[in-house]
């Protein structure tokens, strides 16, 4: 068990449809990063949250968001959803921002969203 | 081309030793980092290299860097049936838009593959 957790483990859903998947970090951990795995595009970076606040962005569609609560849990909304947006969906944290020193991600499980 | 390549598969006989590359490009890159990813989990830090060293060592895992041609390796020597998995190469995040990314790039993988 890697400390950060997500849920849920599987997802199936229709084409159109809107899903919430949701990763707690481990305890003490204050980023949140959300990455996109699928077999032709590999490991997507999407999104980072620090401490609540939005710190980077990167290959992440207008239709998705996400948002990083008081509490450091963070939850990715996914919406007008596609068959390509059938994907691995992690969750990882680390302590901080990126200092001097190495910034080791530690990754949940993963979600596996599949649009049908 | 892509930030950080890898071979997509390595087949290896069990017992001898394997080697994975991978070739970066962002030389401001300051750690570089390897990922291991089994069947059904999340990804798992194996080890991250400092960009001042050639080489670090640890245990069955030997990481050798050469920054001058941006190519990264990693041994894993005595290679048993427990080591299949993939292989994520991973360097420092870009600057992306919102102040900068603390998040790293990963390469598509390298699928280690045992043959008994």
């Amino acid at each position: 068990d890697s400390g950060v957790t997500q849920t849920p483990k599987h997802l199936i859903t229709a084409t159109g449809q809107r899903v919430t998947l949701r990763c707690s970090p481990r305890s003490g951990d204050l980023s949140v990063y959300w990455y996109q795995q699928s077999l032709d595009q590999g490991l997507q970076f999407l999104i980072q949250y620090y401490n609540g606040e939005e710190r980077a962005k990167g290959n992440i569609l207008e239709r998705f968001s996400a948002q990083q609560f008081p509490d450091l849990h963070s939850e990715l909304n996914l919406s007008s959803l596609e068959l390509g947006d059938s994907a691995l969906y992690f969750c990882a944290s680390s302590v901080a921002v990126r200092t001097s020193g190495a910034n080791v991600l530690t990754f949940g499980a993963g979600s596996r969203l599949t649009v049908l | 081309g892509e930030d950080v390549e890898q071979s997509l598969f390595l087949s290896v006989r069990e017992g001898d030793s394997s080697v994975i590359n991978c070739t970066y490009t962002d030389s401001s890159s300051t750690y570089l980092y390897w990922y291991k990813q089994e069947p059904g989990a999340g990804l798992q830090l194996l080890t991250y290299i400092f960009s001042n060293m050639d080489m670090k060592q640890d245990q069955r895992l030997t990481v050798l860097l050469n920054k001058k041609d941006k190519h990264l390796s990693l041994r894993i020597a005595d290679t048993q049936t427990g080591d299949s998995a993939i292989y994520f190469c991973a360097e420092t995040g870009k600057g992306y838009s919102g102040g900068g990314a603390d998040g790293l790039t990963f390469g598509k993988g390298t699928h280690l593959i045992i043959q008994p």
